[in-house]
């Protein structure tokens, strides 16, 4: 069974920019959760889609959103990048938590 | 914010048992504890979980205190790559709910 996979594992940014990150949850679980990992804090929860829809979000203003598509596949998007959104985003498989093994996003 | 508390770090010699406390005085009735670790550049692992017995698998061994309110996650034989950060939580078993994470214990095995 394959795990939760991630893409990219790395991407470097400029402020301003926009930045898509991916995730495919493990192979018939329909719940997708996003946390924002900064370096030396804990991991914050950002947003959970199930059955194609947003079902919960944390403290994170708007320029932070995602979707999820039929196949369950999620994408997290990042608008008008700022320099701490510098950080290790993770994606987890379902509530339980098989978690991917992120995409570290650097802003310059 | 996290329900938890859990000590910032703990060394541990290897070959050695590790034994990381965590105490979550607020738990409710239907809450479990749940333990994961973090490597280096990883995501999150799961390691075990349980609500009132004591629970063991092959990564390690869950002690609950019969009131609920701490539990020691067991690493039975460490070994160097073991270290890692240790995150316990509290949530419900049913029901989709977010994993609230705290601070965590960074747990260095030295050889």
């Amino acid at each position: 069974e394959a795990g939760v996979t991630q893409s990219p594992t790395h991407l470097i940014k400029t402020r301003g920019q926009q930045v898509t990150l991916r995730c495919s949850p493990i192979s018939g679980h329909t719940s997708v959760y996003w946390y924002q990992q900064a370096l030396g804090l804990g991991l914050q929860f950002l947003l959970w889609y199930d059955e194609g829809e947003e079902r919960n979000r944390g403290n994170f203003p708007p320029r932070f959103s995602g979707r999820q598509f039929p196949n369950y596949s999620s994408e997290l998007n990042v608008n008008a990048l700022e320099l701490e959104d510098s950080a290790l985003y993770l994606c987890a498989s379902e509530a339980f938590g098989h978690f991917g093994d992120g995409t570290r996003l650097s802003i310059l | 914010d996290a329900k938890t508390t859990q000590p910032p770090s703990m060394d541990c010699a290897e070959g050695r048992a590790a034994n990381l406390p965590c105490n979550h005085s607020t738990i409710s009735g239907n809450e479990y504890v749940y333990w994961y670790r973090q490597i280096h550049s990883q995501g999150p692992q799961y390691i075990i979980h349980g609500l009132k017995n004591n629970e063991t698998n092959e990564m390690a061994s869950l002690i609950i205190t019969e009131d609920r309110k701490s539990s020691t996650l067991i690493l039975p034989h460490a070994t160097l790559r073991d270290t890692a950060v240790y995150y316990c939580i509290v949530r419900p078993f049913q029901g989709a709910q977010k994993l609230v994470f705290g601070q965590g214990t960074r747990l260095t095995i030295n050889p």
